[in-house]
This record gives C-alpha cells, structure tokens and sequence, in this order.
C-alpha cells in the first residue's frame, strides 16, 4: 500500500515563530489532506489539496504531486496552533491512508 | 464543511459486553461512511468500508465478526464491538465524504472506548 511519511515528528516553537511541516508519499493520489487534531481528538480539516497551493488565514499548503510531496506552511504561530498535524492522502474514493502525524508544540 | 456526529462520545464497558457506536452525517447524505481508530500517541487507521444497503468491507487483519458495521440508512452508520477485551480499548472515529463529487473527508469528533 501507499506510505506516507511526515516530517519533523515533533515541533518546538515560540509564539510568533513560522513553521513549515512535510508530507512525502510514495504513489500518485487523488486525495490529500492536512488535519489538525485537537486536545479532544477531533480532526479539524485545514486543507483539501491533492494539488496546487492554497491559503487560509495564516495556513497555507502546497502539494506538488509529480514530485509526491505536500508542504503545511504556519506563519505566526500562537498557542492554540499546539497539537498534532496529520496529512492524510487517499487513492481510491474515501479511503485515507495516515502519516505519524507532526506534534506541534507552541510556547507562549 | 460537512458535519458528521458520533454517539456516545466516551464508554466504558466491562469485559465480554457489546458497544455500539453510532455515526451520522447531519447536513448530507452518505451513501459510503470509514471507521477508523486510533491508539494512544500513534496515528489513524482505516478499519472498514461501510456501505449503505449492502455489506462492510473490512481491511486486512481487522475482524469482522468482532466489529460488526451496519450501514442503515443515508444518514447512519453503526460500529458494534462485540464481546468487547481490554485490548480493543481505543479511540474510534468515522467520516463520510462531504459531496458526491469530492473525495474531501469528513470526520466525527470520536468515541472512546475504555473496557476493563
């Protein structure tokens, strides 16, 4: 099956301070996803981005699939930015394969 | 974006006992709904297809006469644990894609599963 692979594993940031979170897979997709899962496990949806580049608020993220990788931008980061970040690719409908997930850990 | 609910958000059930976890897209319909769970401190994995009218499809390693999935209408999914072990204590969450034309998921906020 498909390996995703996340990197760095674990992120130590002042507040204040950009970030830039990696996704590397090993065969072409038509899915990929950033999440971020909050304290009370909820997967929040940051991106839908199996191409392209997209910007939400201080979130942005770049996938270039011919190169199989996706970059998660954070810029200014707060606290509430604190947890873990999974990117989460698919290549059948629904189906999604999980990476080990970046912990992102934000000091005041 | 879609939203998907689960229910009950946290259990604790005793050794040998059944759990049931429901699934429900609230504002669509879900003709295909994946559970997933998760393990402490590690990352999500995809247990079954659950398939409105017809039967689960189950990935490899993962019991289907253990974890019995019912797909009952548009809107519901259903996870039984049966004859649940202190092992299949867990965290457990379900999505559904939000649109028929994107392959975007959707996920529930989880259920706990604690068995002692």
């Amino acid at each position: 099956g498909i390996q995703v692979e996340q990197s760095p594993p674990d992120l130590i940031l002042q507040e204040g301070a950009n970030s830039t979170l990696r996704c590397n897979f090993s065969d072409s997709v038509n899915n990929l996803q950033w999440f971020h899962q909050n304290p009370w496990g909820q997967l929040i949806n940051l991106f839908y981005i199996p191409s392209g580049t997209k910007q939400n608020g201080r979130l942005s993220a770049t996938t270039v699939a011919t190169e199989r990788y996706s970059l998660l931008y954070i810029s200014s980061s707060q606290t509430t930015d604190s947890g873990v970040y999974f990117c989460a690719v698919g290549t059948s409908y629904g189906k999604l394969t999980f990476g080990q997930g970046t912990i992102l850990t934000v000091h005041p | 974006g879609a939203v998907v609910s689960q229910h009950p958000s946290r259990v604790i059930c005793k050794s040998g006992t059944s759990v049931k976890i429901e699934c429900r897209s609230l504002d669509f319909q879900a003709t295909t709904m994946f559970w997933y769970r998760q393990f402490p401190k590690q990352s999500l994995m995809l247990m079954a297809t659950s398939n409105e009218g017809s039967k689960a499809t189950y990935e490899q390693g993962v019991e289907k006469d253990k974890f019995l999935i019912n797909h009952a209408s548009l809107t519901l999914s259903t996870l039984t644990v049966t004859s649940a072990h202190p092992e299949d204590s867990s965290f457990y969450i379900c999505s559904a894609p939000g649109r028929k034309t994107s392959y975007e998921q959707y996920f529930g906020p989880g259920t706990r599963l604690t068995v002692t």
